[in-house]
């Protein structure tokens, strides 16, 4: 039992370069998520999957995309990167509902755009 | 308007001492749910607790228990008997409905433990 897994763990791209994220969990959670992480900000929502087939936006998504065709795997595309990408990026997924709640987190992704 | 507040930006502590991090909220659907992660420097997220609107008492998990106070929408983080690798960032976090399985974070609480 993995968890929750990123690849890769460190990326360095140019303005206008597009790539992928790519982020899967083995514990057949339904709900997914992304977020990045900037100084000072905590964490914020980019777009998250309740299960496959099934993406909604958070609440910072312009600039990425999405697609969850498996329960297992969720990638975020960067469609032509920016310098205000520059960040942390933890994908995460959920399990639980009402009074019972537990998120895990992979390990994160750290890109820069130069 | 949802949202975490956490206005320590960095505490300390000395070893072995018991530490509460702050944590306010707004969400104005009586169903929602708390959460504390730990960040060490390492960059992970890690789970630490969580507390649910309904939950009669408070939730507690080894050395650490949420003081929940609902009235003065407070979720407060109490570290029991520090320990050195207890310094990390703190990370106040809401589900503000159990509607949704969306999170929002506080900006967060450096904790820094000294012998």
């Amino acid at each position: 039992n993995a968890g929750v897994t990123q690849t890769p763990k460190f990326q360095v791209l140019k303005t206008g370069q597009s790539m992928t994220l790519q982020c899967a969990q083995d514990m057949n959670h339904e709900y997914m998520s992304w977020y990045r992480q900037d100084p000072g900000m905590g964490l914020r929502l980019i777009h998250y999957s309740v299960g496959a087939g099934i993406t909604d936006q958070g609440e910072v998504p312009n600039g990425y995309n999405v697609s969850r065709s498996t329960t297992e795997d969720f990638p975020l595309r960067l469609l032509s990167a920016a310098p205000s990408q520059t960040s942390v990026y933890f994908c995460a997924s959920t399990i639980g509902g009402g009074s019972r709640y537990e998120q895990y987190f992979g390990p994160g992704t750290r890109l820069t755009v130069t | 308007a949802q949202k975490i507040t956490q206005t320590q930006p960095g505490m300390f502590v000395q070893e072995k001492e018991a530490v509460t991090l702050d944590c306010t909220y707004d969400t104005s659907d009586p169903s929602y749910g708390l959460f504390w992660y730990k960040q060490p420097s390492s960059g992970e997220m890690i789970f630490l607790i969580y507390q649910g609107s309904y939950d009669q008492q408070n939730a507690t998990e080894g050395r650490y228990s949420l003081n929940f106070q609902k009235a003065r929408k407070s979720a407060n983080l109490v570290i029991s008997a520090s320990q050195l690798g207890d310094s990390a960032m703190y990370f106040c976090a809401m589900r503000a409905s159990y509607n949704t399985d969306k999170l929002i974070f506080g900006t967060g609480t450096r904790l820094q433990v000294f012998p």
